[in-house]
């Protein structure tokens, strides 16, 4: 079965910094897309970015970039030039077969 | 409207009642997702159809919990007989039928049983 793990429960990054949350999944499957989903306090979760398993070029949305490792089975995010709307919870999430699975999630804080 | 609708946004019921969650999805987004997350955990996948068909309901963690969605749009989950442990929030995603395609969530209900 696959599984997503992301191993920093908490980070936190000065404004203006950059930071990188880390998760590593495990398949069997060649085919598979990944996603990082972020949740504020609010519950919304909204889309930050994704990656196709096919494409060896990183993903990249404006101050948010992708470092996908698909050997390693890895596809941590960084935030640069952190702002205080980033604080939240970040939530890395696999997909094959249209069934999509989440890992813990990482809580981000940003200080002032 | 726009996004994807979720009522009620919040229900408190008694161990032991019949609770019935909706959702109503983007419209022409064929897949439907529901997810439970307990407080400071990841979405934990309980079911998705693809259209009126439950195309994997692995994640439904035992029989008191069912979800239908009888037209392929609004979609419920109906849990019998609540216990504490269901105490969630139930999130909804939909999405177009491609792999690729994000997920696109509602706000959730919190469900609490007392």
């Amino acid at each position: 079965a696959q599984t997503v793990t992301q191993s920093q429960p908490e980070m936190s990054v000065q404004e203006a910094e950059t930071v990188t949350l880390s998760c590593t999944y495990d398949t069997s499957e060649s085919d598979y897309y990944l996603f990082w989903y972020k949740q504020p306090p609010s519950r919304q979760m909204i889309l930050v970015i994704r990656q196709e398993a096919y494409k060896q070029q990183n993903a990249t949305e404006n101050r948010f970039s992708v470092n996908f490792q698909k050997a390693a089975k890895s596809f941590s995010l960084k935030i640069s030039d952190s702002q205080l709307g980033d604080a939240a919870m970040y939530f890395c999430a696999y997909c094959s077969y249209d069934k999509v699975i989440f890992g813990p999630g990482t809580s981000l804080s940003v200080i002032p | 409207g726009a996004g994807v609708s979720q009522t009620p946004s919040n229900k408190v019921t008694e161990k032991g009642k019949y609770v019935e969650l909706r959702c109503d999805p983007i419209s022409g987004h064929t897949a439907l997702y529901w997810y439970r997350q307990s407080l400071g955990q990841g979405p934990e996948f309980l079911i998705y159809f693809q259209g009126t068909g439950a195309a994997d309901d692995s994640g439904l963690p035992n029989d008191r919990f069912f979800a239908v969605r009888p037209e392929g749009s609004v979609s419920t989950l109906k849990i019998q007989r609540t216990e504490r442990g269901d105490s969630a929030v139930y999130l909804c995603a939909s999405s177009q039928i491609e792999n690729n395609s994000p997920l696109h969530f509602g706000n959730g209900t919190r469900l609490t049983v007392t």
